[in-house]
């Protein structure tokens, strides 16, 4: 079965940091591109980084850019995104999805479940 | 960036009754390689969004036919020909004819 599963979520304080991880499975890894996209409670989508197959191309969105670093693990078939600086405002479920291209960002078309991130003193 | 907006921000339809959403963005979405980068989404309570259709007109793999999708430019219209419960949720569209993409607010959709 095609599907990503997220973890790392959680409770944090602001100005701190977090790791988030998502796992692939039932399909390439390192032929598909992978984007972060987030939606705070209650509220909608918004796009927060991507990157191309092969890793060497990475996108933010300007809201994380500086703060937050989307990387892979092509070996582990793994996806991460390194959150620092962390703001109240970047409370939100954070969704891992597959991009239906391999170079850069187009559509998502396999998403995760979704792992919460709460940012709060 | 590109904003999207879309109308209108909910919807109640009888089942079987059609259904239109309408999504405008601030730049045209027409790429120089000739495809409209426009997609639909469907997001159902408690889940992730689930893709409905692609490059403006083309139904994901497993869509039904009811749903279509139409428009050029930056001129779009999601329609479902008619509505079935499960049908219910909250629409998005989405642009990516920059490398950063965008969203629309989101149009609810729910069962009179």
């Amino acid at each position: 079965e095609v599907q990503v599963l997220e973890s790392g979520g959680g409770l944090v304080q602001p100005g701190g940091s977090l790791r988030l991880s998502c796992g692939a499975s039932g399909f390439t890894f390192n032929n598909c591109a992978m984007s972060w996209v987030r939606q705070a409670p209650g509220m909608g989508l918004e796009w927060v980084s991507g990157i191309s197959g092969s890793g060497s191309s990475t996108y933010y969105a300007d809201s994380v850019k500086g703060r937050f670093t989307i990387s892979r693990d092509n070996s582990k078939d793994t996806l991460y995104l390194q959150m620092n600086s962390l703001r109240a405002e970047d409370t939100a479920v954070y969704y891992c999805a597959r991009d239906i291209s391999m170079i850069v960002v187009r559509a998502f078309d396999i998403w995760g479940q979704g792992t919460m991130v709460t940012v709060s003193s | 960036d590109i904003v999207m907006t879309q109308t209108p921000l909910s919807l109640s339809v009888t089942p079987g009754q059609p259904a239109s959403i309408s999504c405008k963005s601030s730049q045209s979405l027409l790429y120089s390689d000739g495809k409209t980068y426009l997609y639909w989404y469907l997001q159902k309570t408690g889940q992730p969004p689930q893709l409905l259709i692609y490059e403006v007109s083309n139904r994901f793999s497993g869509v039904p036919d009811r749903f279509s999708g139409s428009g050029s430019g930056t001129d779009f219209t999601l329609k479902i020909s008619r509505v079935e419960p499960e049908d219910v949720g909250v629409y998005y569209c989405m642009q990516s004819i920059q490398l950063r993409p965008t969203f629309g607010g989101g149009t609810k959709v729910e069962i009179k």
